[in-house]
């Protein structure tokens, strides 16, 4: 099992340009989930879903977007990048209980 | 809102000794808790959970201790390695569909 991965690990982006971070888990896990995570500070929870299909907005949703078209993949998107959205990324995953975290994506917005 | 918090950001420890983690949470109704250990550039790390129905569980060197009465939890790692070296937060989540809530964590560094 792999468990949960992300891709890609790091990437700079200019303010206004776009991405999508993916995220895919091999569990066969129900929830998953986007954090991201900042100098000094927990894990904020952007977005997560509850099943295929399903998304629902966490602590900090502003400016990010994101889609469960699969079970196993779960996509976060910036429409237009700001210099607030640098930070690193985590997703994870679960049943119910404890989650599993992927290795992280370090995003820089110039 | 409710929020998870911890008593030092900090903890330096030598080889061998017992560490001791401390937490504070705040929301009554949160009836499941977790530990993580991030290790530098990684993601977190499960270590070991505990339901509100109890007040201790062991693991493999770690033991989580969780006081309701005055919504107190603790990690204890016993003779503490250098490779236990780590930010270590706590979680909390109320219900089945109940999501975490992290703390900001404490960093503990072992000395050789």
């Amino acid at each position: 099992n792999a468990g949960v991965t992300q891709t890609p690990k790091f990437r700079v982006l200019k303010t206004g340009q776009s991405m999508t971070l993916l995220c895919a888990q091999d569990m066969n896990h129900e929830y998953m989930y986007w954090y991201r995570q900042d100098p000094g500070m927990g894990l904020r929870l952007i977005h997560y879903s509850v099943g295929e299909g399903t998304t629902a907005k966490g602590e900090v949703p502003d400016g990010y977007n994101v889609s469960r078209l699969k079970k196993q993949n779960f996509l976060l998107g910036l429409e237009s990048a700001a210099p607030s959205q640098t930070s690193v990324y985590f997703c994870a995953s679960s049943r119910v209980g404890e989650q599993y975290f992927g290795p992280g994506t370090r995003l820089t917005v110039t | 809102g409710e929020s998870v918090g911890l008593h030092l950001p900090t903890l330096s420890v030598q080889e061998g000794d017992n560490s001791i983690i401390n937490c504070a949470y705040s929301n009554s109704a949160s009836d499941y808790f977790i530990w993580y250990k991030q290790e530098s550039g990684k993601g977190p790390q499960f270590i070991i959970d505990i339901r509100s129905n109890m007040d201790k569980r062991q693991g493999q060197r770690v033991t989580v201790l969780l006081n309701k009465t005055v919504k107190h939890l603790s990690l204890q790692i016993a003779a503490t390695q250098p490779g236990d070296s780590a930010v270590y937060f706590c979680a909390e989540k109320e219900g089945s569909q109940g999501n975490l809530i992290f703390g900001k964590g404490t960093k503990l560094s072992v000395k050789p």
